[in-house]
């Protein structure tokens, strides 16, 4: 088993929509999670830090934890096509030493 | 203008050679790593060094090396040894311990092995 999972794609979802992006983990003691946008051919860049059961939210992103499902999610709202791009998930491991990252979702958003 | 930069952006490296990617940030961050993607991949974790002069192997060290001289650098060396060089290589930077390790990435060096 993996340590961070995700489904890999491509997820495609009309412009003004909800895209919904899934992430399972391994490792019970993780306490730190991340989602990571990656246009194609850049760096990723942290759009979303979670830390505690529950939702997050912020614009038009939310985070979701479920620690006891081992679970977290990111919602996007009104979803457009600048959003298109692969999303990381990444989770600490020991101790917040170190992350794992998922293979990623590749999202399109369609005008 | 805090921030990490990498470089090359492009390298191209004949087989059989040493080649080394710089990596700088200004941020003041303590942490450092090098993570490889290869295309359709998530990040795999090379080294990372928690503090100067001193750095642990990642999930994939094998035919890698690193220094950790200086807080601001962390520079990376593929080697000859390493079987399949050609990937994107990615630094990254973080406070250990802060938010749960945010970590901060710079743009990016692309390799290939002709």
């Amino acid at each position: 088993q993996k340590e961070v999972e995700q489904n890999s794609g491509p997820l495609s979802v009309p412009e003004g929509a909800i895209a919904s992006l899934n992430c399972t983990y391994s490792d019970r003691g993780s306490q730190s999670f991340f989602w990571y946008r990656q246009y194609s051919g850049k760096s990723p860049e942290l759009i979303m830090s979670i830390y505690s059961n529950g939702d997050k939210e912020d614009g038009r992103f939310t985070a979701q934890l479920n620690k006891a499902s081992q679970y977290v999610s990111l919602l996007i709202r009104d979803s457009q096509p600048s959003d298109s791009a692969t999303y990381l998930c990444a989770v600490t491991i020991q101790g917040a030493q170190k992350l794992v990252f998922g293979q990623g979702t590749r999202l399109t958003i369609n005008p | 203008d805090g921030g990490i930069t990498q470089s090359p952006k492009y390298l191209f490296r004949k087989e059989g050679q040493n080649v080394t990617l710089s990596c700088e940030q200004n941020l003041n961050h303590d942490a450092m790593y090098w993570y490889r993607q290869d295309p359709g991949q998530g990040l795999r974790l090379i080294y990372y060094s928690q503090i100067v002069n001193d750095f642990q192997k990642g999930d994939i060290a094998e035919g890698y090396s690193v220094s950790r001289e200086k807080k601001e650098s962390f520079p990376l060396t593929v080697t000859s040894a390493q079987k399949n060089p050609t990937a994107f290589y990615l630094c990254a930077s973080s406070i250990p311990g802060r938010e749960g390790n945010e970590q901060f990435f710079g743009p990016g060096t692309r390799l290939t092995v002709l």
